[in-house]
């Protein structure tokens, strides 16, 4: 199963408000990052936030780090119809003796103006 | 700066045959990674390399191999296609390591196996 999950799956919200995915993982971390993908094309990186850190900003997102509940999540504040995308989070894991990066299933995120 | 490059974007194959699969890092960065994402499985790790060498592999089998050049570019090979193997496959590179720090993501290449 994943490493990192996403909540909720698919999100639809009015172009203005306030949009907010979770991110839920199963074992300990160095760091979580999360990541936006448009329709079919290559990811985007947008905030990395290391394990001894609560929150962190950048612009309108606001990533948050809970690693006694192994949960993260993104807000994004003031959406605009070109924040529509797929949501990713991704957390380094080992596996098979290796650490490797683990990405989660992803929220669909939805504007509509 | 350039950014992450993948050749070719599309591709159409039939079952058995084989098919390579190239990336350009941006330059200076020494890591790169691939990922396989498909609606089922979503992204998955497929192997990383650092200076030529495989650093990181993922549970793939071993139809999926790839190598590293000198100069940080890096290919993917998939022997003996599967319908399965229909995917959109990434690569992505970061100056030492995807799993520590920011991946810069080509734009893919997806593949269509008949």
């Amino acid at each position: 199963s994943q490493q990192g999950e996403e909540d909720p799956q698919a999100l639809s919200i009015q172009e203005g408000e306030n949009a907010t995915m979770n991110c839920s993982y199963k074992t300990s971390i160095n760091n979580l990052q999360w990541y936006r993908q448009n329709s079919g094309r290559g990811l985007v990186h947008l905030i990395l936030i290391r394990s001894n850190e609560r929150e962190k900003h950048s612009g309108r997102l606001r990533v948050t780090l809970d690693t006694s509940k192994k949960s993260s999540s993104l807000l994004i504040t003031a959406s605009r119809a070109a924040d529509t995308a797929s949501y990713f989070c991704a957390t380094d894991a080992w596996i098979q003796g290796a650490q490797k990066l683990v990405f989660g299933q992803g929220t669909r995120l939805t504007i509509n103006p | 700066k350039a950014g992450v490059t993948q050749t070719p974007r599309y591709l159409i194959k039939t079952r058995g045959q084989q098919v390579t699969l190239s990336c350009s890092p941006i330059s200076g960065h020494r890591s790169v990674s691939w990922y396989q994402q498909t609606p089922g499985q979503g992204l998955q790790f497929l192997f990383e390399y650092f200076s030529e060498t495989q650093r990181n592999k993922g549970n793939f089998p071993g139809r999926f191999s790839g190598r590293q050049f000198s100069n940080s570019r890096s290919e993917m090979n998939v022997s003996t296609l599967e319908l399965g193997d229909s995917a959109l496959y990434l690569c992505a590179s970061s100056l030492t390591s995807g799993v520590f720090e920011e991946q810069f993501f080509g734009p893919g290449t997806r593949l269509t196996v008949l």
